[in-house]
C-alpha cells in the first residue's frame, strides 16, 4: 500500500531564516505530487503542483519555492522566512483516477 | 474555474442528533466533489467522493452526500452525531479535464456536545 510521509512535523524558524520540509511517498511510482498551505480561516491553498521529476508548477506567486530532486521527493524551500508564512503545509499525492492524499502536515511559525 | 463555498464556519450539535453540513460548488466542468475531514493537528482524510453514477455517495465513518446538480449543492449529512465525529471538515472540487488540483471550501468545524 502507499504511504506519505512528511517532515518536521513542526518547526519553529525566525524571520529570514531558510526554510525546508520534505515529503516522500513510498509503495508507487510516478506520483502527481502536491503542497498545500492550511492558514487559519482560509481553508487550504494549492501552492505546487509536479506532474514529474523537476517539472514544478507555482500556483501563487509567494516567498517559497519548491523541487522534485526524485520521483517520490518533493522539497518545500525558502531562502528567507517572513512572519506570513506561518502555517499548516500538507503534502498530498494521487497516482491515478481522481483521489488525492494527504500527508500528516507540517506545523511552521516563523517567529 | 471551479469554487466551493461552506456555509457556516462552526456548525454545533448535540450527541445523537442529525449531522448536516452545506456544500455549493461552482464548475464550469462536470465536477468531482470529495469530503475530507480534518481531526486536530492532523493531515486529511478522505470521506467520500462523487465522480459520475450514483448521486447519493456513502463514506467512511457513517457519513453520506448527495450531489444535486439543479442546487449546485453536495451536502454533508450523518443521522446521528458522535462525540468521535468533532472535527474540521473540508468541501473540494475538481473538474480539470487534465490534472487534477482540488479546490477546497474554507472548512466547517464540527462541535458535539453531550
Amino acid at each position: 500500500s502507499q504511504t506519505i510521509h512528511q517532515w518536521p512535523a513542526t518547526l519553529v524558524q525566525p524571520v529570514g531564516s531558510p526554510l525546508s520540509l520534505e515529503c516522500t511517498v513510498e509503495g508507487t511510482s510516478n506520483p502527481n505530487l502536491y503542497w498545500y498551505r492550511q492558514a487559519a480561516g482560509r481553508g487550504l491553498q494549492l501552492l505546487f503542483y509536479s506532474v514529474g521529476i523537476g517539472q514544478i508548477s507555482s500556483e501563487v506567486p509567494q516567498n517559497l519555492s519548491a523541487s522534485r530532486p526524485q520521483d517520490r521527493q518533493f522539497i518545500l524551500s525558502s531562502k528567507k522566512l517572513l512572519l506570513s508564512d506561518s502555517g499548516f503545509y500538507l503534502c498530498a499525492w494521487r497516482v491515478s483516477g481522481n483521489t488525492i492524499y494527504f500527508g500528516e502536515g507540517s506545523w511552521l511559525t516563523v517567529v | 474555474a471551479q469554487s466551493v463555498t461552506q456555509l457556516g464556519s462552526h456548525v454545533s450539535v448535540s450527541e445523537g442528533a442529525l449531522v448536516l453540513l452545506r456544500c455549493n460548488y461552482s464548475s464550469s466542468v462536470p465536477p468531482y466533489l470529495f469530503w475530507y475531514v480534518q481531526y486536530p493537528n492532523q493531515g486529511l482524510q478522505l470521506l467520500l467522493k462523487y465522480t459520475t453514477g450514483a448521486t447519493l455517495v456513502k463514506g467512511i465513518n457513517g457519513f453520506e452526500a448527495e450531489f444535486k446538480k439543479s442546487e449546485t449543492s453536495f451536502h454533508l449529512t450523518k443521522p446521528s452525531a458522535h462525540m468521535s465525529d468533532a472535527a474540521e471538515y473540508f468541501c473540494a472540487v475538481s473538474g480539470d479535464t487534465g490534472f487534477q488540483k482540488l479546490v477546497f471550501g474554507t472548512g466547517t468545524r464540527l462541535l458535539v456536545s453531550p
